[in-house]
């Protein structure tokens, strides 16, 4: 089992430029979540997925969009990208909302010029 | 409203030091409390729980023990290795919420 997957590893945009994060996971996991990870912030939740068809706002939602493909992906996307977005986005899943364990994708580290 | 906060990092030791480090979490229900583990360029895992106060959560030689009344979830380690080098964060999830809170995480090294 490949567990959870993001692409891509790295990526560079410029002010504007959209793009889209893809995150998949091959568990069965019921739940899926995307987080940011700033130094010295910890993670923030910027979206989740609690189920199959639903979507919910986070902690900083703003500048971001998700969309929940089926039970297996979950993408985030930028329309507009900011350098304030400059970060490290981690895509998790879990069993279901209120299990603890949360399995981690390996990241995108994204910088906007 | 519910937080984690970790001791501030980075935290360097030597190999076969002992390890703490603090959390302490403000949490408006009955939170379960949780250590998550990141080693360089990687994912996050979580290394222990513990889900009522008093319990003890033990993964890998770590330890943290859940105390209501000091409001903490301290995590220790009698001997520290190289490999232990990592980020570590402490994290809660209250009983009925559907996300788990993180506080910001302890960069630890551990020298030969």
């Amino acid at each position: 089992n490949a567990g959870v997957t993001q692409t891509p590893k790295f990526q560079v945009l410029k002010t504007g430029q959209s793009m889209t994060l893809q995150c998949a996971q091959d568990m069965n996991h019921n739940s899926m979540y995307w987080y940011r990870q700033d130094p010295g912030m910890g993670l923030r939740l910027i979206y989740y997925s609690a189920s199959e068809g639903t979507t919910d706002k986070g902690e900083v939602p703003n500048g971001y969009n998700v969309s929940r493909l089926n039970k297996r992906e979950f993408s985030l996307r930028l329309e507009s990208a900011a350098p304030s977005q400059t970060s490290v986005y981690f895509c998790a899943s879990s069993v279901g909302t209120l299990s603890y364990e949360q399995y981690f994708g390996p990241g995108t580290r994204l910088t906007v010029t | 409203g519910n937080s984690v906060t970790q001791m501030e990092g980075p935290v360097t030791l030597s190999e076969e030091a002992f390890l703490t480090i603090n959390c302490t979490y403000t949490a408006t229900g009955y939170p379960s409390l949780f250590w998550y583990v990141q080693y360089p360029g990687e994912g996050l895992q979580l290394l222990l729980k513990a889900t009522k106060a008093d319990d003890k959560g033990s993964n890998k030689g770590f330890e943290a023990t859940y105390r209501k009344e000091t409001t903490s979830f301290h995590l220790e380690k009698g001997s520290v290795q190289v490999s232990d080098s990592a980020v570590y964060f402490c994290a809660l999830l209250i009983q009925g919420a559907q996300k788990l809170v993180f506080g910001q995480g302890t960069r630890l090294t551990i020298n030969p």
